[in-house]
């Protein structure tokens, strides 16, 4: 267990309307990611933090904005959901981040419906 | 671009064996493997360098072909705990994030 919790768990929303995840980390590890998992794409970088307030784009961060200013948050916003925003959304931590050599541990997860 | 697993899924009884491969079309730094049951979280089982190093996990081993650039998983004498979708990862340079491969569903019957 590496101390991570996301909120809300579960989620349904309408088109248009703003909707913000949260992850939360209790171990103070300095980078933590954004993904979100369909059917036949896998995991998918959202964005990424290395520290507070430094933050980087992933291979599908259109629509969506990020937020650190607390080691141990990580916000995840949709300004405006779309229907294709429906997904699971997973939460990842690592000690070290863009080594190359660090696990990364996941948090539950949070499944987004936009209807 | 997301490293190719194949299969895409298989079928085994207990007691099989089976062998996930993951190929990458640019050189890799490493190869991150994880296990998700359904419903749950990706959880991690093991990391390989570059180097062409094997590594060990209980029954489950992976190696590392550097100059393929790919990597296959191991599974030998599977159990029923084995099922779920196991994903590759790839790390092409020191500071790149993890792309992950679309998943190879296992699924091991009695």
């Amino acid at each position: 267990d590496a101390g991570i919790t996301q909120s809300p768990r579960h989620k349904v929303t309408e088109t248009g309307t703003p909707v913000t995840l949260r992850c939360h980390q209790t171990e103070n590890h300095r980078y933590m990611y954004w993904y979100r998992q369909d059917p036949g794409h896998g995991l998918r970088l959202i964005h990424y933090s290395y520290g507070v307030k430094d933050t980087d784009k992933g291979e599908v961060s259109d629509g969506y904005s990020v937020s650190r200013s607390k080691t141990e948050d990580f916000l995840l916003t949709l300004e405006s959901a779309t229907s294709s925003q429906t997904s699971v959304y997973f939460c990842a931590i690592s000690a070290q981040g863009l080594a190359g050599q660090e696990t990364q541990y996941f948090g539950p997860g949070t499944r987004l419906l936009v209807l | 671009q997301q490293p190719v697993q194949s299969p895409q899924a298989v079928i085994l009884r207990e007691g099989e064996d089976a062998v996930i491969n993951c190929s990458s079309s640019k050189a890799l730094y490493s190869v991150h493997w994880y296990r998700q049951k359904h419903g749950e979280a990706p959880v991690f089982l093991m990391i390989l360098l570059k180097g062409g190093e094997q590594k060990g996990h209980d029954k489950i081993s992976a190696s590392f072909n550097e100059k393929k650039q790919q990597s296959s998983l191991y599974l030998t004498a599977s159990q029923l705990s084995y099922s779920g979708t196991y994903f590759c990862g790839t790390v092409w340079g020191r500071n790149t994030p993890l792309v992950f491969g679309k998943g190879t569903r296992l699924s091991v019957i009695a």
